[in-house]
């Protein structure tokens, strides 16, 4: 059991507006910065946003995020095709004093 | 570019012993923090351990406390992981990634390697 939740699940077609939440605690999400991850089918993991809501080079803006308290959020706007993969929200936690990730979202295109 | 090219899985009994390597270019590995984080197959991710860019600093998930060791030798570009007292449940595609600092370790991996499989299994 992770100490993050995330829904298993979200849908939405081309074009449209996909949210999915990440819920913790004081000790992970209350106190640092939260990372999301990308992993397409088969690929390894991508850094999506870092520092909470910045992207790395190359990842399109459709893609933000933020935190309030102890969760945080991605969005996916204008949806497409490729965006189909897990979705994982990560963060260190000082109570466990290691790095703890979302059981993951899966984001369907329909 | 960076790349980090991960080696060293297979099949192993029970009980036995693996130790997995990372080898990075395009950036000095002395420099960052890096760490290993598993992927049961079908499931999701699982942070395992972290250690600083000297090496001197280390993390390691509950669930592998005392059975694996995270080193280092910066001369070679290489992280290591030793795994003693493997269980079936160890079973993941195991990564390796690179955190952005030398002691940054909340920041979280930024990038990572394709992955070794490793299979615990009689």
């Amino acid at each position: 059991q992770s100490v993050l939740t995330q829904p298993p699940s979200a849908s939405g077609s081309p074009g449209q507006r996909v949210t999915t939440s990440c819920s913790g605690s004081f000790s992970n999400i209350g106190r640092n910065i939260v990372n999301w991850y990308q992993q397409l089918p088969g690929t390894a993991p991508k850094l999506l946003i870092y520092d909470e809501n910045q992207r790395p080079s190359g990842v399109p803006d459709r893609f933000s995020a933020s935190k309030s308290g102890t969760s945080a959020s991605l969005a996916i706007s204008g949806l497409q095709s490729e965006d189909e993969a897990e979705y994982y929200c990560a963060v260190w936690d000082d109570s466990l004093n290691g790095y703890v990730f979302g059981p993951g979202t899966k984001v369907t295109v329909l | 570019e960076e790349q980090l090219l991960e080696s060293g899985g297979g099949l192993v009994q029970p009980g036995g012993s693996l130790r997995l390597s990372c080898t990075v270019s395009g950036f000095t590995l002395g420099s960052f923090a890096m760490t290993w984080v598993r992927q049961a197959p079908g499931k999701g991710l699982e942070w395992v351990s972290a250690n600083s860019g000297s090496g001197g600093s280390a993390y390691y998930a509950n669930s592998v406390k005392g059975r694996f060791t995270i080193s280092r030798d910066n001369s070679k570009s290489t992280l290591y992981l030793q795994m003693n007292s493997l269980r079936v449940e160890d079973t993941a595609l195991y990564y390796c990634a690179k955190i952005p600092g030398n002691y940054d370790f909340w920041r979280g991996p930024v990038s990572w390697g394709q992955g070794t499989l490793v299979t615990v299994s009689s």
